[in-house]
């Protein structure tokens, strides 16, 4: 079975520009969470949706928004990027969100903002 | 306030020994879950091992195992007979059941322990 997916894999963006990242969560699951992870440190969440719904949102800026669709996959979006938003983006899909599920991970998008 | 805290920044271990990565943790929810995540180079996190804060026994799965201390907050994961192959960055993470609000499933992460396997 397929796992996360996500794409692109790497991403080259100006100061400024917009960005749209996606995920495709594991087969059968209907959460889906997003995470930014900078060099060096530890994934912070952004965002977790399940149902079409944001269920949890982490504390980030407006510029930082997201959605879920009908077959579950998910798309995270970037408004006007700043330096400080390189980063590798993590997805995460669970089966739910009521509980402790285990979140899968993606391989990640690879963000440089110049 | 710091809610995982991993001490250890890297970790060298020889090849086919065992090694524990440290991992503290602070909350006031009786209802929690503790995960381990390793990260090679490459990026993508893979999920380990988990124990739940209300398990009695300690998490195994494989080479891995979780020593569970609930009094002492920790979580240290032991790794058996170590690989090349787990060289790689180790991730703790928790996630609190009645975090509640905009928490409402959050995975706190720690900092992260390098480990180097020498062969």
């Amino acid at each position: 079975d397929a796992g996360v997916t996500q794409s692109p894999t790497h991403l080259i963006k100006t100061r400024g520009q917009h960005v749209t990242l996606r995920c495709s969560p594991i087969s059968g699951h209907k959460s889906v969470s997003w995470y930014q992870q900078v060099l060096g440190q530890g994934p912070q969440f952004i965002f977790q949706y399940y149902e079409k719904e944001e269920r949890g949102r982490g504390n980030f800026p407006d510029r930082f928004s997201a959605r879920q669709f009908p077959n579950y996959s998910s798309e995270l979006n970037v408004n006007a990027l700043l330096l400080g938003d390189s980063a590798l983006y993590l997805c995460a899909s669970s089966l739910g969100f009521s509980g402790l599920e285990t979140q899968y991970f993606g391989p990640g998008t690879r963000l440089l903002v110049l | 306030a710091q809610k995982i805290t991993q001490t250890q920044p890297g970790m060298f271990v020889q090849e086919k020994e065992a090694v524990t990565l440290d991992c503290t943790y602070d909350t006031s929810d009786p209802s929690y879950g503790l995960f381990w995540y390793k990260q090679p180079s490459s990026g993508e996190m893979i999920f380990l091992i988990y124990q739940g804060s209300y398990d009695q026994q300690n998490a195994t799965e494989g080479r891995y195992s979780l020593n569970f201390q609930k009094a002492r907050k920790s979580a240290n994961l032991v790794i058996s007979a170590s690989q090349l192959g787990d060289s790689a960055m180790y991730f703790c993470a928790m996630r609190e059941l009645n975090a509640g609000g905009t928490s409402y499933g959050k995975l706190t992460f720690g900092q992260g322990t390098i480990l180097t396997v020498h062969p």
